[in-house]
């Protein structure tokens, strides 16, 4: 089974920029997310996805960021403009169904994005 | 407000059990923990989640206290793979609390 795959792996550009993610989950995984690795700290949830719809985006600094799932599967995140505090790995992750106990969640690799 | 409280790092020596703990002295009745690790540039794996029970899978046990306050991850034959960063969690069954609220960690390095 193939696993969450994200692009780029890597990104750099300059504060004030703007930059784009690509997530496209396992196969028939309803929920999507996206969080934010800074460097050090754990993973922080961005924005939560079922099928084409926001769950929760509560912690999505929405005055720069935004995401979207148009069709209920890849979904991308856009930064505009880049801070250099944005400096970090984007991480996607899907997991079958948003409710459920034993629902884990499978993680892409993540984009490490670098704002100089 | 982080529901846990880990170890920043620990070693390991190859070959021998790996005991993460993790303090929840603050967990619900109906929170579970839940086990992830990340080895470096790589996103999190799920490992193991529990309730009240021990559990057991391929890749770990999870011994919870019975007064659930505390957990103990085990790696019982660790191997140089297994040096990443490991994360206990607390998550609820349901609502917004079920989020997955990462923590630091603890940074477990097995030593050849």
């Amino acid at each position: 089974e193939a696993g969450v795959a994200q692009s780029p792996r890597y990104k750099i550009i300059e504060k004030r920029q703007s930059v784009a993610f690509w997530c496209n989950p396992i196969s028939g995984h309803a929920t999507l997310y996206w969080y934010q690795q800074i460097l050090g700290q754990g993973p922080k949830l961005l924005i939560q996805f079922q099928n084409n719809g926001v769950v929760d985006d509560s912690q999505l600094p929405k005055d720069r960021f935004s995401a979207e799932r148009l069709k209920g599967v890849d979904s991308t995140l856009k930064i505009q403009p880049a801070k250099l505090e944005d400096s970090a790995v984007y991480l996607c992750a899907s997991s079958p169904l948003a409710s459920g106990v034993s629902n884990e969640q499978f993680f892409g690799p993540g984009t490490r994005l670098t704002v100089l | 407000d982080a529901k846990t409280t880990q170890p920043t790092s620990m070693d390991c020596a190859e070959g021998r059990a790996a005991n993460l703990p993790c303090n929840h002295s603050t967990i619900s009745g109906n929170e579970y923990v839940y086990w992830y690790r990340q080895i470096h540039s790589q996103g999190p794996q799920y490992i193991i989640h529990g309730l009240k029970n021990n559990e057991t899978n391929e890749m770990a046990s999870l011994i919870i206290t019975e007064d659930r306050k505390s957990s103990t991850l085990i790696l019982p034959h660790a191997t140089l793979r297994d040096t990443a960063v490991y994360y206990c969690i607390v998550r609820a069954p349901s609502g917004s609390a079920r989020q997955l609220t990462f923590g630091s960690g603890t940074q477990l390095t097995v030593l050849p």
